[in-house]
């Protein structure tokens, strides 16, 4: 069964930082990119980075350009995502979710994980 | 780059169709036939429903479709039962290397 199973939210003050981690399995972790996608307390979903299969290419949204780090260990069927300078309005469910195809991206999201929380708080 | 406009909110009695709306720009839905439809239970993750502007993934009830004129897409839920009552966002791919999400529609089953 394909299966991403997501770790590492929790309380944080603002200014901190935590790191994210997405533990793949049913499905060959190396052939297919990768995305986060976080969700504000009542809120809509909102895109946040991708990864490709290979780790080389990656990309953001504007609000947490140079403040998150998308990053994956395909020897460990894991992805990351480090948040760094984290404030209020970073508060959110965090999903994990896979590409539907493998090599391309931005076609759609088949896979999703639980979610992690992630509450910044002082 | 902004969200794609989505209702709020749609209703519908049971049996009968609704659709959702999703309006985006040249620079995403209007260009691309890379719109998706994900459904979202309360505190649960979302759901895949439609791919590339009207694909059903296996598995997917037939009583949802998918389709695209211009700058928006549609999504058009046939038959509506109980447990289609839930959240749903539109996804396209944008030009500038990103996936755009629509604002959300709760589909209420009157």
């Amino acid at each position: 069964e394909v299966e991403l199973l997501e770790s590492g939210g929790g309380l944080v003050q603002p200014g901190g930082s935590l790191r994210l981690s997405c533990a793949a399995s049913g499905f060959t972790f190396s052939n297919f990119a990768m995305n986060w996608v976080r969700q504000a307390p009542g809120k809509g979903l909102e895109w946040v980075s991708t990864i490709s299969d290979s780790g080389d290419s990656t990309y953001y949204a504007d609000s947490v350009k140079g403040r998150f780090t998308i990053s994956r260990d395909n020897s460990k069927n894991t992805l990351y995502l480090q948040l760094n300078d984290l404030r209020a309005e970073d508060t959110a469910v965090f999903f994990c979710a896979k590409e539907i195809y493998s090599v391309v991206y931005y076609y759609a999201m088949d896979v999703w994980g639980q979610g992690t929380t992630v509450t910044v708080s002082s | 780059q902004s969200a794609l406009t989505q209702p709020a909110s749609v209703s519908g009695s049971p049996g009968q169709s609704i659709t959702i709306s999703c309006t985006g720009t040249s620079s995403d839905v209007g260009n691309y036939n890379l719109v998706s439809w994900y459904q979202q239970h309360p505190g649960k993750a979302p759901k895949l429903i439609i791919r590339e502007g009207s694909e059903r993934p296996s598995g997917v009830s037939h009583r949802f479709s998918g389709s695209k004129s211009g700058h928006t897409a549609s999504l058009t839920i046939s038959g509506l039962q109980a447990e289609d009552e839930a959240d749903y966002f539109c996804c396209s791919y944008a030009v500038t290397n990103t996936y755009v999400f629509g604002t959300g529609t709760k589909v209420t089953v009157l």
